[in-house]
């Protein structure tokens, strides 16, 4: 099945800088990758994703990049705010029904330093 | 429209007890998953549902824990003879199911926070 790593575990950047997540998956087959912010006590919620024939994507202040041949992809996150500190976890879904569930990387939580 | 509900959002039980944990998915959405969220933890997948059926069940930690989904719409988790470890965040999401990339994103639901004392 798939595996995704995600790295780094815990990430603190100052309020303004970048902060950049990167994930690994195992399934090439793999066709749909999703990220999700979540809050403090919240829920988990979708932000941005990317499918497997786009290279990159961009909305707002935040953009994902994926990389086939390699098996990775980032999310980046720029001109960080402190609204923007919390746990994101990175996700690939595979290409063929039967087994259609999302597996998830292990978290990042990110802290912005005012 | 309505988003995913859970019920209870919080439940405290007795070690030994059972309880059981309720889902209702976003109308309309044929796939279902139910993942636990231990304390500042990730997401430990425990089984998803496509229409009444399991086909992935792997996640479940033991023979003590069963889901079950009727009508294609609620789904119950029942955890029996708690345990203190099965304390956690019990979290619940839906998605359209089937094949196209609209139908794959998760929508989460708040939770039921599990305490076992």
């Amino acid at each position: 099945g798939e595996n995704v790593e995600q790295h780094p575990s815990t990430l603190s950047v100052q309020e303004g800088d970048s902060a950049v997540i990167k994930c690994t998956y195992s399934d090439s087959a793999s066709n749909y990758f999703p990220w999700y912010k979540q809050e403090l006590g919240k829920r988990p919620q979708l932000i941005i994703d990317i499918r497997s024939n786009v290279g990159e994507k961009k909305d707002q202040r935040i953009a994902v990049t994926l990389n086939k041949t390699a098996k990775h992809f980032s999310l980046h996150i720029t001109e960080t705010q402190p609204e923007d500190s919390a746990v994101y976890f990175c996700a690939a879904y595979p290409s063929f029904l039967g087994n259609e569930k999302l597996t998830f990387g292990t978290g990042t939580r990110l802290t912005i330093i005012p | 429209g309505a988003g995913v509900s859970q019920s209870p959002s919080n439940k405290v039980t007795e070690k030994g007890k059972d309880v059981e944990l309720r889902c209702d998915p976003i109308s309309g959405h044929t796939a279902l998953y139910w993942y636990r969220q231990s304390l500042g933890q990730g997401l430990e997948f425990l089984i998803y549902f496509q229409g009444n059926s399991a086909p992935d069940k792997s996640g479940l930690p033991s023979d003590r824990f069963s889901a079950e989904r009727t009508g294609g719409s609620v789904s119950t988790l029942t955890i029996q003879r708690t345990q203190q470890e099965d304390s956690a965040v019990y979290l619940c999401a839906s998605s359209l199911g089937g094949t196209g990339f609209p139908s794959y994103e998760q929508y989460f639901g708040p939770g039921t926070r599990l305490t076992v004392t």
